[in-house]
């Protein structure tokens, strides 16, 4: 499968814990997107890189989150000192010029 | 400002009856236009997208949306639902010279036997 991937596919932690989700993209992709969805909603952006250049940040994005993609290829999102509020899907998408094509994404539930 | 109104939230329908479900939005520049399914605990699949030219837009599994500027709106419709349609639908919007897409709410339809 040569789709865009993300792990983990389930993440449950404690109020205050720290965690790292990972996105491999489509491989010839050079743009990478974050999304957030929350129940009942659509997805919001969070950020994109062209490349390895982190090019836009959603006012979304407090100080305690931070995306990273290093060489280019895969991305990861860190979300520090976890609120119930963070409680998501977490959504990562790429494409190439035109349409984005996501990942099955990561569910984040913060107790 | 940009934003993306999807009127129904729900739309049951009949299998093999025909569905639309509507999407508007409003923009100052110009937009791209595209709708996503979401099936349970999944991401999202594009079913088809309006970037330029003809504004009747054919997609997968027998969708179809059409652009209308006058009336910003880009409907989806199929002739005939299937069970499998039964999914949540989004509509987003790309504003030219912007990154990121902007999405609506969705809409879940459901397809009954």
């Amino acid at each position: 499968d040569t789709g865009v991937s993300q792990n983990p596919r389930h993440k449950i932690t404690k109020r205050g814990q720290n965690v790292t989700f990972r996105c491999d993209p489509i491989s010839e992709h050079n743009r990478l997107y974050w999304y957030r969805q929350t129940l009942g909603q659509g997805p919001e952006f969070l950020t994109y890189f062209q490349n390895e250049a982190q090019l836009e940040k959603s006012r979304l994005l407090s100080d305690r989150f931070s995306a990273e993609r290093p060489k280019g290829s895969f991305s990861t999102l860190e979300i520090q000192r976890t609120e119930q509020g963070d409680s998501a899907m977490y959504l990562c998408a790429s494409s190439l010029s035109g349409a984005e094509f996501f990942g099955p994404g990561t569910r984040l539930t913060v107790l | 400002a940009q934003s993306v109104t999807q009127l129904d939230s729900q739309v049951p329908v009949f299998e093999e009856a025909p569905v639309e479900l509507r999407c508007n939005y409003s923009s100052s520049v110009s937009v791209y236009l595209f709708w996503y399914v979401q099936y349970p605990n999944q991401g999202l699949q594009l079913l088809l997208k309006y970037l330029s030219g003809s504004t009747l837009v054919k997609g997968i599994n027998g969708f179809e949306a059409e652009f209308n500027k006058s009336q910003t709106s880009f409907h989806l419709r199929k002739p005939s639902v299937h069970i499998s349609d039964t999914a949540e639908y989004f509509c987003a919007v790309r504003q030219t010279g912007a990154n990121n897409l902007f999405f609506g709410t969705g809409t879940r339809l459901t397809v009954i036997p």
